[in-house]
């Protein structure tokens, strides 16, 4: 099946690192992206990770894949409050007929208390 | 200059009517989608257009119907307005199977 999942909330105080989790099922993943949607603004490509890497960093990011558990991570160092937003976990997959298409998690709420 | 611009960015209407969102990107790219986000956040492909072209149609009531005058357009128009219909849209793009770049979304309220 074709399912991404995400915990749909976590919360950190200012400063600690924050680790979102993500799922996936389908093993014909290519790309693997996490968006950032502050409130009321759309969504913001953050960083993505081809599905043959096993990590990728970014300044205060850091993206896990560990493609035989089918997990996707994404760590923020030194939690800012500006980093509260709803961070989207995405499977890009090769489906039917080849065409290749995105499966998004359905988001997780960061709180960051200062 | 805005890549990916939705108009409008609010939209409050009744019951019955027909209203439509445009879409415009000057990214150059040939792959321009539409996604609803529910009050819950959740986001649901609803349209994918590949140079002009439908490529994907999820399960969307046939009242939404995308139109893609040309490669940098897709705008949707919404008859018969239901309650159910009220949620933020946004419009994205991308260079094929590319990364996407979304617009500010457009809030509809149905009344």
């Amino acid at each position: 099946g074709e399912d991404v999942e995400q915990s749909l909330f976590l919360s950190v105080r200012e400063g600690d690192s924050s680790v979102i989790n993500c799922t996936y099922t389908d093993s014909s993943s290519t790309y693997l992206y996490w968006y950032k949607q502050e409130p009321g603004a759309g969504l913001q490509l953050l960083t993505y990770i081809f599905s043959n890497m096993d990590m990728k960093q970014d300044q205060r990011l850091t993206v896990l894949l560990n493609k035989k558990d089918k997990h996707l991570s994404l760590r923020i160092a030194d939690t800012q409050t500006g980093d509260s937003a709803i961070y989207f976990c995405a499977e890009r997959i090769i489906g039917a007929g080849n065409n290749r298409k995105l499966i998004w998690g359905l988001g997780t709420s960061l709180a960051v208390n200062p | 200059d805005t890549a990916v611009s939705q108009t409008p960015k609010y939209l409050v209407t009744q019951m019955g009517n027909d209203k439509s969102i445009k879409c415009e990107q000057n990214l150059g790219h040939d792959t321009m989608y539409w996604y609803k986000q529910d009050s819950k956040k959740f986001l649901k492909i609803m349209f994918s257009y590949n140079n002009k072209e439908l490529i994907i149609n999820e399960t969307v009531p046939n009242r939404f119907s995308p139109k893609s005058p040309d490669k940098a357009h897709l705008n949707l128009h919404i008859n018969s307005l239901e309650l159910g219909d009220s949620a933020v849209y946004f419009c994205a793009s991308s260079q094929g199977s590319g990364s996407l770049f979304f617009g500010e979304g457009s809030r509809l309220t149905v009344l």
